[in-house]
């Protein structure tokens, strides 16, 4: 049971650059999320998922995009990377009605 | 606007001492407040949750307690150890919450020393 695991664990990017940053939890759960987290700040929340076909925009989803691509997948995407976007992205997911949630190692993404 | 804020923003302390770290929240309607801990490199781990008719609940030498009239918690740490060196960071969620409806403190760096 490995709970929940995020790729790659380090990444660096050019500016105009894109990715995708793959998350994957094992624990059945239906909901799943994005954040980052910037030094000295809390983490915010980017995008997140309800339940498998679903997604809704967080806090701050401007330059991101997601896809749930079944119950265990949730990906996030930069399509044109800014140094704005360098920052440490966690995924976590959580059980229906449940706001316990488990988290990622996380990637740290630099823009350069 | 709903809003978490946590105090003091980092703390030092010898090991064996105890320490509480405090969580001050405006968010409403209230769900829940969690405690979270997050080791340097790593994502948060859950320490506790309550609900609204908790005031108080541990998880080994971690005891947090609520008062959701005031709208504060605070997170009691007894016997520090070198391994309680880390980011600790108070999540509050509003009623019928999902994750769109949590709010996330800036957390308070904790260090311990020998």
């Amino acid at each position: 049971n490995a709970g929940v695991t995020q790729t790659p664990k380090f990444q660096v990017l050019k500016t105009g650059q894109s990715m995708t940053l793959q998350c994957a939890q094992d624990m059945n759960h239906n909901s799943m999320y994005w954040y980052r987290q910037d030094p000295g700040m809390g983490l915010r929340l980017i995008y997140y998922s309800a339940s498998e076909g679903t997604t809704d925009k967080g806090e701050v989803p401007n330059g991101y995009n997601v896809s749930r691509l079944n119950k265990r997948e949730f990906s996030l995407r930069l399509e044109s990377a800014a140094p704005s976007q360098t920052s440490v992205y966690f995924c976590a997911s959580s059980a229906s009605g449940s706001s316990e949630q488990y988290f990622g190692p996380g990637t740290r993404l630099t823009v350069t | 606007k709903n809003q978490v804020e946590q105090s003091p923003q980092s703390l030092i302390i010898l090991e064996g001492k105890n320490c509480t770290l405090q969580c001050n929240y405006t968010v409403s309607p209230f769900s829940n407040l969690r405690w979270y801990k997050q080791d340097t490199g790593r994502g948060p781990v859950s320490l506790t949750i309550m609900t609204f008719s908790e005031n108080t609940k541990s998880n080994g030498r971690y005891t947090a307690t609520l008062d959701a009239d005031t709208k504060q918690s605070s997170l009691h740490i007894t016997a520090s150890q070198l391994s309680d060196s880390a980011s600790y960071i108070c999540v509050v969620s509003w009623l019928n919450t999902n994750a769109g409806k949590s709010t996330f403190g800036d957390g308070t760096t904790l260090t311990v020393k020998p």
